[in-house]
């Protein structure tokens, strides 16, 4: 069965203490995977998005790596403005053009 | 450019009540998705619509939800009658392709 999960449920850091969100999928073939981030209130906004082992994408403090079985969301000097929940999300190729299977997140906090 | 709009952000209204939420996607789209999110569950696929047809609706939990797309610019998920389990947060995604899904802000619904 075709499963995400995200660790650690919940992390709090100091502003500017750098750390690694991860992503651990099970899924017969890997069309994609897809980073979110999302504030109280409002719908996943979409970060990035990776298709293959290897392959990396920067977003100013954000970088979000790619491997066979997991992906990694790092933080870089994080600012109290990137407080949120961290969704990933998988994109099967078994499961034709459009399922995404979503990790129930990461909620970060970050302290001034 | 306008994103993907959802109606209302709110809703609370009695159990056996009707709900419809409202969706317009984002312009040129081809795709929308109807998600369900909760604490416990996370995101939950309910229907995909590919150019206004139904093609995916195995994620609708009974016959009480159902979903309509009469156009390329409109779509709603109705329940009827409404049942406290029913109360979660819901959201619409709209793509292009095999572009990434864009969400909306949700529907905050409570059925008390």
């Amino acid at each position: 069965e075709d499963q995400v999960t995200q660790s650690p449920e919940a992390l709090r850091l100091q502003e500017g203490e750098s750390s690694s969100l991860n992503c651990s999928y099970t899924v017969s073939g890997l069309r994609g995977l897809f980073w979110y981030r999302q504030d109280p209130g409002k719908g996943p906004e979409f970060l990035f998005t990776l298709y293959s082992a290897g392959e990396e994408k920067e977003k100013e403090r954000l970088k979000a790596t790619l491997t066979k079985k997991e992906s990694f969301l790092h933080i870089t000097a994080p600012k109290p403005e990137d407080s949120a929940t961290y969704l990933c999300a998988v994109h099967p190729s078994t499961s034709g053009t459009y399922k995404y299977i979503f990790g129930t997140g990461t909620r970060l906090k970050v302290l001034a | 450019d306008a994103g993907v709009i959802q109606s209302p952000r709110h809703e609370v209204t009695e159990m056996g009540q009707e709900v419809t939420l409202r969706c317009k996607p984002i312009s040129g789209h081809n795709s929308l998705f109807w998600y369900r999110q909760t604490m416990m569950r996370g995101l939950e696929l309910l229907i995909y619509f590919n150019n206004n047809v139904p093609i995916d609706d195995s994620g609708m939990p009974e016959d009480r939800f159902s979903a309509k797309m009469p156009n390329a610019s409109f779509s709603t998920l109705k329940i009827q009658p409404s049942e406290p389990r029913d109360s979660a947060v819901y959201f619409c995604a709209s793509r292009q392709g095999e572009q990434p899904q864009h969400f909306g802000d949700g529907t905050r619904l409570s059925i008390l």
